[in-house]
């Protein structure tokens, strides 16, 4: 079985720029949720989709936006980047009746973005 | 609104010795509640949760936590600490805020585990 899975693992970028982060879900998985871990600090909770919507947003702007792909796999896409965009960004996947975060999430082990 | 507070930034504890790690939280309702590890440059993984019934729950690696309603918290204990215990340690709580569940995590408590 095959866990959660993200690329790239490190990414450098200006202020200004768009990036693109992707998570492939635990097999048999439905659900996806997006933190952002900055440095020295607990993951926020940026949004979670489930069957393929939205179904639960975090404090964060619309610039921050995602997708999640009938085979569960996700995107997340942030435009305009800002200095205080550089964190860890951490993707979790669980399986879920209801479309919750109360279900037990499997992480991946994030992507480090740098803005500069 | 819902948040979480980890008392204490660091702890240190010799190997062998209790484990205790703090956390009270805020919530309007009543909430799930979560205790998460990260090792060195990996993702979280869950140790325990509540969710309903027993309040004393018990997780992965000899963890264990309690759920007091009256004090609002959810400490997360170990009776006898492992050097591969060294981590850092979330506690997360999640309630129906505006019909969905947002999680809400604490700032973390690193671990030290001395020989």
């Amino acid at each position: 079985e095959t866990g959660v899975t993200q690329s790239p693992t490190h990414l450098i970028k200006t202020r200004g720029q768009q990036v693109t982060l992707r998570c492939s879900s635990q097999s048999g998985h439905n659900t996806v949720s997006w933190y952002q871990q900055a440095l020295g600090q607990g993951p926020q909770f940026i949004f979670q989709y489930y069957r393929e919507e939205e179904n639960g947003r975090g404090n964060f702007p619309p610039r921050f936006s995602g997708l999640q792909f009938p085979n569960y796999s996700s995107e997340l896409n942030v435009n305009a980047l800002e200095l205080d965009d550089s964190a860890l960004y951490l993707c979790a996947s669980s399986f879920s009746l209801r479309g919750d975060s109360t279900d037990t999430q499997y992480f991946g082990p994030g992507t480090r973005l740098t803005v500069l | 609104a819902q948040s979480v507070t980890q008392l204490g930034s660091h702890v240190s504890v010799s190997e062998g010795a209790l484990v205790l790690l703090r956390c009270n939280y805020s919530s309007s309702v009543p909430p799930y509640l979560f205790w998460y590890v990260q090792y060195p440059n990996q993702g979280l993984q869950l140790l325990l949760k509540y969710t309903t019934g027993a309040t004393l729950v018990k997780g992965i690696n000899g963890f264990e936590a309690e759920f007091k309603k009256s004090e609002t918290s959810f400490h997360l204990t170990k009776p006898s600490a492992h050097m591969s215990d060294a981590a850092e340690y979330f506690c997360a709580v999640s309630d129906r805020s505006g019909g969905s569940y947002i999680p809400t995590f604490g700032r973390g408590t690193s671990l030290i585990v001395h020989p």
